[in-house]
């Protein structure tokens, strides 16, 4: 099955600056991405997501990208804002199978 | 509003006593899915239902048992031969199973005293 390993499982960063997040993913036919945002005590919510025949998508301050001959994909935040502060998960699906696999998780600490 | 509901958010059982967790969904989405939480972790998948009267295991199914007569809900029973229960569980569901994207409900905190 499907296996996605996330890094890394901290990340604090500066009010303004930047933040990475980067994913791998094992299955060769997973084609779907998805990027979650987590608040304490809540359910995770869709960011951004990305499909296997594209290989970078932007929204506003996110933006993803997709590797998939490394099979890996990466967040990107600019101009990060203490509301960024959140757990975000990565994961990996192939769409028509079954659900998504997700990574473990990174904390992110926006610090004002 | 459209969305899912979980309930209750909190909800504390005794050990060997089974205990059920509601999932509604009223976006008309076919596919819903269950995960489990602990605390560090990801979401791992307990079961999932890509359409009314079916359901498929996930990756830790064991000790768990669901039904989906409904499409719009799709209930999950913890039962005692779950050995380590206490979790945060998750309720998700997507248009259609091709479609990938999952919309996720509050979650229900489960303590098992």
């Amino acid at each position: 099955g499907e296996n996605v390993e996330q890094h890394p499982s901290t990340l604090s960063v500066q009010e303004g600056d930047s933040a990475v997040i980067k994913c791998t993913y094992s299955d060769s036919a997973s084609n779907y991405f998805p990027w979650y945002k987590q608040e304490l005590g809540k359910g995770p919510q869709l960011i951004i997501d990305i499909r296997s025949n594209v290989g970078e998508k932007k929204d506003q301050r996110i933006a993803v990208t997709l590797n998939k001959t490394a099979k890996h994909f990466s967040l990107h935040i600019t101009e990060t804002q203490p509301e960024d502060s959140a757990v975000y998960f990565c994961a990996a699906g192939d769409t028509g199978r079954r659900a998504l696999t997700f990574g473990s998780g990174t904390r992110l600490q926006v610090q004002p | 509003d459209g969305g899912i509901t979980q309930s209750p958010k909190y909800l504390f059982r005794k050990e060997g006593q089974n205990v059920t967790l509601s999932c509604e969904q009223n976006l008309n989405h076919d596919a819903m899915y269950w995960y489990r939480q602990d605390p560090g972790q990801g979401l791992r998948l307990i079961y999932y239902s890509q359409i009314v009267n079916d359901f498929q295991k996930g990756d830790i199914a064991e000790g768990y048992s669901v039904s989906r007569e409904k499409k719009e809900s799709f209930p999950l029973t913890v039962t005692s031969a779950q050995k380590n229960p206490t979790a945060f569980y998750l309720c998700a569901s997507s248009i259609d199973p091709r479609d990938g994207e999952q919309f996720f409900g509050p979650g229900t905190r489960l303590t098992v005293l």
